[in-house]
């Protein structure tokens, strides 16, 4: 079975600096791994995701990720943040070769930018 | 592009009643669909999985006979919760997704905020 950790249930910062969420995973088999961001009352939206290739992923808002396979960690990172980050952010795992793709979600991290 | 629309965004109703969701994807055909369920400031739960044209898979617990899910075409995918009572007030989100491929990434609809009085 597989397994996604959050380590910080909640990040606050203050406005232009730099962020790191932490994400962890637990699982026996290769897996993809995604980060979403979500708004107050909204669904969830995709900030980047990790196939193959390079360990360094970028995504949109500036926001990027490194994929650590020794330490089964998967990264959220940002050096600047703005007050308009502030949302719920979710690691996540789907297994490779998996019949339904299905994803498995993290408990969420919080992030309150401040001015 | 990868617009994936839910109806409707609140909906309160009383004890006893049926409440249909809808999820639709805009600009993409989507071979499968999945139903999840958010408590407030928890992670997502997966309900069930639909692929178009065949009866969905649910996850361990969920009540099939409660949460009716139908894939009809391949834009669109209802759930339905029968004879709803308080304990079913949610935040139901849909995803889908353009093939059954692991790597391909879900589209989020906004969610349907749910409450049974």
């Amino acid at each position: 079975a597989q397994s996604v950790t959050q380590l910080d249930s909640q990040v606050p910062v203050f406005e232009e600096a730099p962020v790191e969420l932490r994400c962890n995973y637990s699982s026996s088999v290769s897996v993809y791994l995604f980060w979403y961001v979500q708004y107050p009352n909204q669904g969830l939206q995709l900030l980047l995701k990790y196939l193959s290739g390079s360990t360094l992923v970028k995504g949109i808002n500036g926001f990027e990720a490194e994929f650590n396979k020794s330490q089964t960690s998967f990264h959220l990172r940002k050096p600047s943040v703005h007050i308009s980050d502030t949302a719920e952010y979710f690691c996540a795992v789907s297994v490779i070769g998996g019949s339904q793709g299905n994803l498995i979600f993290g408990k969420g991290t919080k992030l309150s930018v401040k001015p | 592009g990868a617009v994936v629309s839910q109806h409707p965004s609140w909906v309160i109703c009383k004890s006893g009643t049926s409440v249909k969701i809808e999820c639709r994807s805009l600009d993409f055909q989507a071979t499968t669909m999945f139903w999840y369920r958010q408590f407030p400031k928890q992670s997502l739960m997966l309900m069930a999985t639909s692929n178009e044209g065949s009866k969905a898979t649910y996850e361990q617990g969920v009540e099939k006979d409660k949460f009716l899910i139908n894939h009809a075409s391949l834009t669109l995918s209802t759930l339905t919760v029968t004879s709803a009572h308080p304990e079913d007030s949610s935040f139901y989100i849909c995803s889908a997704r353009v093939s059954q491929g692991a790597y391909q990434p879900q589209h989020f609809g906004d969610g349907t905020r749910l409450s049974i009085l």
